[in-house]
């Protein structure tokens, strides 16, 4: 069954350090997201990307982040000079040819900051 | 924006017992997913209900659209089934998390 691949599963790093994570859509899947989880928190919204560029941003993905489709695979979320409230669950997610559709996740990449 | 609210926000069961889920919402919402988040952390895709009812085996969903509410059933509840659930609903291209519903199931 297709899924949705996140890379790496856990990352530390230092405060004020950038991070990468990596994300495979489902193949013929056209719309992605990334959202994030802190601890014990609900999952939040923060961008929704689709045809090479943001389709709608949260509060949340201020100018610390940014989103790429780098190839014809990879999506990707870059966080910038990392603080320690960003540490927290990252979830890529997919949807199909609608934006009114199902919406499948990765199983998360886990961030630290220290 | 519209609000969600998920009951009860914790609840525990023996095994084998049944229970319902409930999403209420401020105004009409658009394709209504229900997810399931393992011990694991995995989000894992229960049921896409925009309206209506589907079954999947011990758990089920209702959907009613114009009354803005939807219930997840859960029959003969496992150990497996323990985590959270969520309820989540479109709103412009993103779907958006209610609180969730903490369920632990014991042996």
């Amino acid at each position: 069954e297709p899924e949705v691949t996140q890379t790496p599963s856990h990352q530390v790093t230092q405060m004020g350090q950038e991070v990468i994570l990596r994300c495979v859509p489902i193949s013929n899947h056209l719309y992605f997201y990334w959202y994030r989880q802190i601890l014990g928190q609900k999952v939040e919204f923060l961008v929704s990307f689709y045809n090479n560029e943001i389709s709608e941003k949260s509060e949340i993905f201020d100018d610390q982040f940014s989103v790429e489709r780098p190839d014809g695979s990879n999506f990707t979320l870059k966080i910038r000079s990392t603080k320690l409230e960003d540490s927290a669950m990252y979830f890529c997610a997919s949807m199909g040819g609608t934006w009114a559709g199902e919406l499948f996740f990765g199983e998360g990449s886990r961030l630290t900051v220290l | 924006g519209i609000q969600v609210e998920q009951s009860p926000p914790d609840l525990i069961l023996q095994e084998g017992a049944n229970s319902t889920l409930r999403c209420n919402f401020s105004d009409s919402v658009n394709n209504l997913q229900w997810f399931h988040q393992n011990p694991w952390g995995q989000l894992i895709n229960l049921f896409y209900i925009p309206s209506g009812t589907k079954q999947n085996g011990r758990l089920s969903a209702t959907t009613v659209a114009t009354e803005r509410y939807s219930l997840l059933y859960i029959s003969s509840s496992q150990t497996t089934d323990s985590g959270v659930y969520f309820c989540a609903f479109q709103a412009g291209t993103a779907l958006i998390f209610g609180k969730g519903t903490t369920l632990s199931v014991s042996s």
